[in-house]
């Protein structure tokens, strides 16, 4: 079962913040986000463990509460070379199959 | 390191033929996952390989159908083609499972 995102789309101006969300019914071994650009292949952004650790890179980090079977992406003080759509895969417990949400479609206007 | 590399790019295809897609992966890679991109369903896993073995499947067709080579490289066959086949394809290489997948630029099938 896919995981679920959430907003679907965001608009934002050069400068604000944004948080993507991504949660699960299942009990979650790991979750993985990729951003894509239109045209282009998804690119890694950064893997989180169960262990509710928060990562970052540079103005983009994300959390993982494992209790919740959840993640977050936060993009701080956003620039235009964040637009793209935003993707979290999740592997569960039990597999260690890859199975990603729809995806969240982040614009950054200037 | 050299990516993973997809060919071909870009395929036409008529309803009914089949198509065979290739994927190398990343040096030393010995699982590359394959999955379909559509507007309407997003990533949709199709299945995976690793050391020439299939480990997963995901909830597809049998026309759906992959092997892996010694070498890692990886191909995935999907006969009699149906327009709703239309999709980018795309495939992803990592070291073991549960860990980062590296994806290759996909190869965008058309079926008219």
């Amino acid at each position: 079962q896919q995981p679920v995102q959430s907003p679907q789309a965001v608009i934002l101006r050069e400068g604000e913040d944004a948080v993507i969300n991504c949660s699960s019914s299942k009990a979650l071994y790991s979750v993985h986000w990729y951003r894509q650009k239109h045209g282009e292949a998804p690119v890694f952004l950064m893997i989180l463990l169960k262990g509710g650790e928060q990562k970052g890179h540079e103005k983009i980090s994300a959390s993982f509460n494992e209790k919740k079977q959840q993640s977050s992406l936060y993009l701080t003080a956003s620039q235009l070379s964040y637009s793209g759509t935003y993707f979290c895969g999740t592997i569960n417990n039990a597999g260690n199959m890859l199975t990603f949400g729809g995806g969240t479609r982040l614009m950054v206007k200037p | 390191k050299a990516g993973v590399t997809q060919t071909p790019r870009y395929l036409i295809k008529t309803r009914g033929q089949q198509v065979t897609l290739s994927c190398s992966p990343i040096s030393g890679h010995r699982s590359v996952s394959w999955y379909q991109q559509t507007p309407g369903q997003g990533l949709q896993f199709l299945f995976e390989y690793f050391s020439e073995t299939q480990r997963n499947k995901g909830n597809f067709p049998g026309r759906f159908s992959g092997r892996q080579f010694s070498n890692s490289r990886s191909e995935m066959n999907v006969s009699t083609l149906e327009l709703g086949d239309s999709a980018l394809y795309l495939c992803a290489s990592s070291l073991e499972s549960r860990v980062i997948q590296f994806f290759g630029p996909g190869t965008r099938l058309t079926v008219l």
